[in-house]
């Protein structure tokens, strides 16, 4: 099967602990970004990398970083997890170009307690 | 400030009817405005997009009406199905695709048999 797989589906933890989700693409696409979800379902670009270069949102805040070890994976980590951070993350993946569409994954909702 | 405005925030119809939704932006830059469907608990899936350079798209039931002097666009859901049901979401980009996608709040839609 051809898709976005996140992990963990869930993820409960406590305000100023370190959470790390696992996203990978087998579409064969070159590009592949992180989106937040909050809780009015407006969904934010965080990242976009590709092995070329990586392209942060400035209102992202510096607690989180992507990493990636391939073209097909990118994971996000968050350092000291805030309240505001709970929301869903959405992994997204494309070719890198004009108009390429974007396939989303399932997401990972994260509940900062 | 929200670049992509989505109306009405939730719509209900009937099974049969056309559903019309309206999305508005303020950035002239933007080019290429794809369609998301959301169900819950999964991530947005793309429905149909259209460039600026048209003026209209038809995909199945699911047709884009654009008009770039007014920078709006419409989505009309044609005999919608209790199974179209969902969230949907206008995003734009421009030029600058690696920057990602600009999104709306989305539009509840709800169709009852």
């Amino acid at each position: 099967e051809t898709a976005v797989f996140q992990t963990p589906n869930y993820h409960v933890t406590q305000v100023g602990n370190e959470v790390s989700f696992n996203c990978k693409q087998t579409l064969g696409h070159d590009t592949m970004y992180w989106y937040k979800q909050d809780s009015k379902k407006l969904l934010k670009i965080m990242f976009s990398y590709n092995n070329k270069q990586l392209i942060v949102n400035e209102t992202v805040p510096r607690r989180f970083s992507p990493q990636s070890s391939d073209k097909a994976h990118l994971n996000l980590r968050i350092k000291s997890v805030e309240p505001e951070d709970s929301a869903v993350y959405l992994c997204a993946s494309s070719y890198w170009g004009d108009y390429a569409e974007q396939f989303f994954g399932p997401g990972t909702r994260l509940t900062v307690l | 400030q929200q670049q992509v405005r989505q109306s009405p925030q939730s719509l209900t119809v009937w099974e049969g009817e056309t559903a019309i939704l309206n999305c508005s932006y303020e950035n002239s830059a933007f080019d290429y405005f794809p369609w998301y469907q959301q169900f819950p608990g999964e991530g947005p899936a793309l429905l149909i997009a259209i460039r600026s350079v048209s003026d209209k798209k038809e995909d199945g039931g699911f047709t884009i009406f654009f008009n770039k002097r007014e920078k709006n666009l419409s989505l009309h859901i044609k005999d919608s199905q209790p199974g179209d049901s969902a969230t949907y979401f206008c995003a734009a980009s421009g030029n600058n695709y690696a920057q990602g996608l600009t999104f709306g709040l989305g539009t509840r839609v709800s169709v009852f048999p």
